[in-house]
């Protein structure tokens, strides 16, 4: 059964930092991009970044290019996402994801972590 | 510019069939898209990845009530047999060059 286990949600200040994190299991996680996507309250979902199988390739949304990084560790089986200079509109759910084999589009999803920006 | 346009909201009678619409923007008519539902206060579920032609592949678990069309630009998603665990956001969700990946605005659906 594949599991995804999202991590590191918090309250921080605008202008700090967070990392993210998510645990997966029953998949070979090696083998397979995964992804970060938001939800703000109320508002629908939202792209963030994006990384290929070995971690060769990554891709970001506009909004956070620049600020984010992606990455993982596939010995850990765990996906990674850094963020810093965070604002208030970054306030959200945090969904990770993991790619379908056949195009990349998300065919698992965790549950979530929230990530609160606020003085 | 690829954008995915879904209207707002949607709403059948409990038992009756629903058929919600996702928008390809201008010179991206032969894209895949998957189709998503988020219940109330829960993460998204994969319902189905559905290509220019029609066919689809459905997750893990999603029943047959559930099925995907296309038609030029358009791709649809179909549920028959309302039920009122049905009651959701769904979202249409596509991709670029590498993986820039894109969501409609979400269609919230209504069992009456």
């Amino acid at each position: 059964e594949v599991q995804l286990l999202e991590s590191g949600g918090v309250l921080v200040q605008p202008g700090g930092s967070l990392r993210l994190s998510c645990a997966a299991s029953g998949f070979t996680f090696s083998s397979y991009a995964m992804s970060w996507v938001r939800q703000a309250p109320g508002k629908g979902l939202e792209w963030v970044s994006g990384i290929t199988g070995s971690g060769g390739s990554t891709y970001y949304a506009d909004s956070v290019r620049g600020r984010s990084t992606i990455s993982r560790d596939n010995s850990k089986n765990t996906l990674y996402l850094q963020m810093h200079s965070l604002r208030a509109e970054d306030t959200a759910v945090y969904y990770c994801a993991k790619y379908g084999s056949g195009g990349y589009h998300p065919d698992y999803w965790g549950q979530g972590t929230l990530v609160t920006v606020s003085s | 510019q690829l954008v995915l346009t879904q209207s707002p909201s949607a709403s059948a009678s409990l038992g009756a069939s629903v058929k919600l619409t996702c928008t390809l923007s201008s010179g991206h008519s032969t894209y895949a898209i998957a189709w998503h539902q988020q219940q109330p206060e829960m993460g998204p579920r994969y319902l189905m990845k559905l290509n220019s032609d029609g066919s689809h592949t459905k997750g893990d678990g999603i029943p047959d009530r559930f099925s995907g069309s296309s038609s030029g630009p358009e791709r649809y998603l179909t549920i028959s047999s309302l039920q009122s665990e049905d009651e959701a956001d769904y979202y249409c969700q596509t991709w670029d060059t590498g993986i820039n990946n894109v969501f409609g605005a979400g269609t919230k659906v209504t069992v009456l």
